[in-house]
């Protein structure tokens, strides 16, 4: 079954300790990206990569980190997380072509105390 | 840069059709796409339409674009509770870069 899987679905941590969540994809997409869903404010892209080793900063990628290693994978990494970035994330991806839409993970709900 | 801006909440009666509206300012946008968030869930691709063509119609489903205002309209007839959702209008740019995200219009049915 084609689907995009993050993990974890929910978290809630301290301020200042690591975090990554990962997410993966099994249709040999190019294009990966992270949003982060607030409300009122749709979804705000984070980072996105057009293929493997290469990535793009989106429109609100301060305090992430992201690496694309393999094409599959897409983890986002929080070094030191503060409690602004509680928010609903969501990691989505496509075929690098124009016409094809993202499809999306389930969502991982943050909360930074 | 680009912006898409949707109005926030639609309330209908079930039944009824609902029109769900979206502005976009970038000009080279060749795909718009309108997605359905479900309470708890990720995004579902609905229906997209390429900015080429004036409508698009899948079941209940009537995609209108107006390229000249920049405008781009879902509308849902015959709309039912399961309806009931948060729609997203998007636009993907011609260099297939970035895709630019409105706020979200939640709809609600009443009964």
């Amino acid at each position: 079954e084609a689907q995009v899987t993050q993990n974890p679905r929910y978290l809630i941590t301290v301020t200042g300790k690591k975090l990554t969540v990962t997410c993966s994809q099994n249709m040999n997409h190019e294009y990966m990206s992270w949003y982060r869903q607030d409300p009122g404010l749709g979804l705000r892209q984070i980072y996105y990569s057009m293929n493997v080793e290469v990535t793009d900063k989106g429109d609100v990628p301060e305090g992430y980190k992201v690496s694309r290693k393999e094409k599959r994978n897409f983890p986002l990494i929080l070094e030191s997380p503060s409690p602004n970035q509680t928010s609903l994330y969501f990691c989505a991806s496509s075929l690098y072509r124009g016409n094809q839409p993202q499809h999306f993970g389930d969502g991982t709900r943050l909360s930074i105390l | 840069g680009e912006d898409v801006e949707q109005s926030l909440f639609l309330s209908v009666r079930e039944g009824d059709s609902s029109v769900i509206n979206c502005t976009y300012t970038d000009s080279s946008s060749t795909y718009l796409y309108w997605y359905k968030q479900e309470p708890g869930a990720g995004l579902q691709l609905l229906t997209y339409i390429f900015s080429n063509m004036d409508m698009k119609q899948d079941q209940r489903l009537t995609v209108l674009l107006n390229k000249k205002d920049k405008h781009l309209s879902l509308r849902i007839a015959d709309t039912q509770t399961g309806d009931s959702a948060i729609y997203f209008c998007a636009e993907r740019a011609r260099d297939g870069q970035n895709f630019v995200f409105g706020p979200g219009t939640r709809l609600s049915v009443l009964p």
